[in-house]
């Protein structure tokens, strides 16, 4: 079967550094999303990985290990707005549904003043 | 700016009913995807297709059924609407390269009484 895996929730202080863990295991891997999603909107793409290391993107950076099976998302400089749930998703490879995404439960951050 | 909209944002239907959830892209996507979405157990995929009149099964097809008439057209249906079918059903779109992100619709609640 397909898991993965990330905490449910997290609370950060605004203008704090905050650090949103995933880890999968899965059947196949063909590179690694996050998404932001507020509440009752549609998710939002934050960043792919599909080679190890980090890629870096204004406040959010986000890392991948392939051999670990792991990723983080890093926010940085954290604002009010930034209180959103962070969804990670796997990009599979396998036949006809190549590209599909499983997703993880989603990380809901809330950033207190 | 990729648009993906939904025929409705809220919707309440009795069970039994047969309901047709809408969605339309205005990016000549060709990969297109419904999910829904619950809490503590995250999106799900339901249904996608690759092309126009092909579809494929995600990880939870049962009750549902899918229609792709035209490229930018995937509708989703409820044959007979069951109270374990109430929750929040996303569609999205996915161009076919690269970085291979998705592109969501803001969603339907749908409340099955």
């Amino acid at each position: 079967g397909q898991n993965i895996d990330q905490p449910t929730e997290m609370t950060a202080t605004e203008g704090a550094i905050v650090q949103i863990n995933c880890t999968y295991q899965t059947s196949g891997f063909n590179g690694l999303f996050w998404y932001q999603q507020h509440a009752g909107e549609a998710p939002t793409f934050l960043s792919y990985n599909v080679l190890d290391g980090l890629e870096e993107k204004g406040r959010f950076s986000s890392f991948l290990s392939r051999s670990k099976g792991y990723s983080y998302l890093l926010l940085k400089e954290l604002q009010m707005k930034d209180s959103a749930s962070y969804l990670c998703a796997v990009r599979m490879n396998y036949g006809g549904s190549q590209g599909n995404l499983i997703f993880g439960k989603g990380t809901k951050l809330s950033v207190k003043p | 700016d990729v648009k993906v909209t939904q025929s409705s944002r809220y919707l309440v239907k009795r069970t039994g009913e047969k309901v047709f959830l809408e969605c339309v892209q205005d990016m000549d996507h060709e990969n297109m995807f419904w999910y829904r979405q619950d809490p503590g157990l995250g999106l799900r995929l339901i249904y996608f297709s690759y092309d126009v009149k092909m579809k494929e099964k995600g990880d939870i097809p049962e009750g549902y059924s899918v229609s792709r008439e035209k490229k930018e057209r995937f509708s989703l249906i409820l044959e007979s609407a069951s109270t374990n079918q109430t929750s929040m059903y996303l569609c999205a779109s996915r161009p076919p390269g690269a970085p291979y992100e998705q592109y969501f619709g803001p969603g339907t609640r749908l409340t099955v009484t």
